[in-house]
């Protein structure tokens, strides 16, 4: 059973422009929502994290925004660069359960 | 300090030959995650060790997976018999296990990069 489902899959963005990645989840329980940023031949780091008693965290270029009615929440890039080139995952986790992963979104920005 | 590290970073192997891959975590951290990333795949759960508890095994997908972590630290991974399907990047993460379960942190080896002929 897939939790959190992302997409999309795979995204190309000019190098400036806006990368918005989606998640959705499905426990209620979740209440704790972490975006991964993983580059080629490396394993995924921790890049920016929300709870659900906010709508939007901001940590300098990239923003969560958070829908807990809609349970769906995104990452957006802003002014994208070609170093933002990598995976990005979404997840979730409650007190009672492991961090569940979305399935990943491949992002190129192109220069 | 020293992150997670994990080797080989490459194994290649014939089918039906077993694989031993090997973590180490960041010291101190008690938790510790293994996890499958196939080719475009997300992350898929595999195992999870926490201080001196049972694991939970839930996630490996037969029993020709099967892993432990000794002392409470290093962490090898086993794989016996293996099949072409079992082709995938290993990824191993480990946590210090704070008391606020929303900032514990997991923090992420390189991985293996296992290829089975």
């Amino acid at each position: 059973q897939q939790q959190v489902k992302q997409s999309p899959q795979s995204l190309i963005v000019q190098k400036g422009g806006i990368s918005i990645i989606n998640c959705a989840y499905e426990n209620t329980a979740f209440d704790y929502f972490p975006w991964y940023q993983q580059f080629p031949g490396k394993g995924p780091a921790l890049l920016i994290a929300i709870r659900p008693d906010v709508s939007e965290k901001k940590e300098g270029r990239f923003t969560i925004s958070f829908n807990k009615s809609a349970k769906q929440f995104s990452l957006h890039i802003m002014d994208s660069q070609p170093g933002d080139s990598a995976t990005y995952f979404c997840a979730a986790k409650s007190w009672r359960s492991r961090l569940t992963f979305g399935e990943g979104t491949q992002l190129t920005v192109n220069p | 300090g020293a992150g997670v590290s994990q080797s080989p970073s490459n194994k290649v192997t014939e089918k039906g030959k077993d694989v031993e891959l090997r973590c180490d975590p960041i010291s101190g951290h008690t938790a510790l995650y293994w996890y499958r990333q196939s080719l475009g795949q997300g992350l898929e759960f595999l195992i999870y060790f926490q201080g001196n508890s049972a694991p939970d095994k839930s996630g490996l997908p037969s029993d020709r997976f099967s892993a432990e972590r000794t002392g409470g630290s290093v962490s090898t991974l086993t794989i016996q018999r293996t099949q072409q399907e079992d082709s995938a990047v290993y990824l191993c993460a480990s946590s210090f296990s704070s008391s606020d379960y929303r900032t514990d942190t997991q923090y992420f080896g390189p991985g293996t990069r296992l290829t089975v002929l």
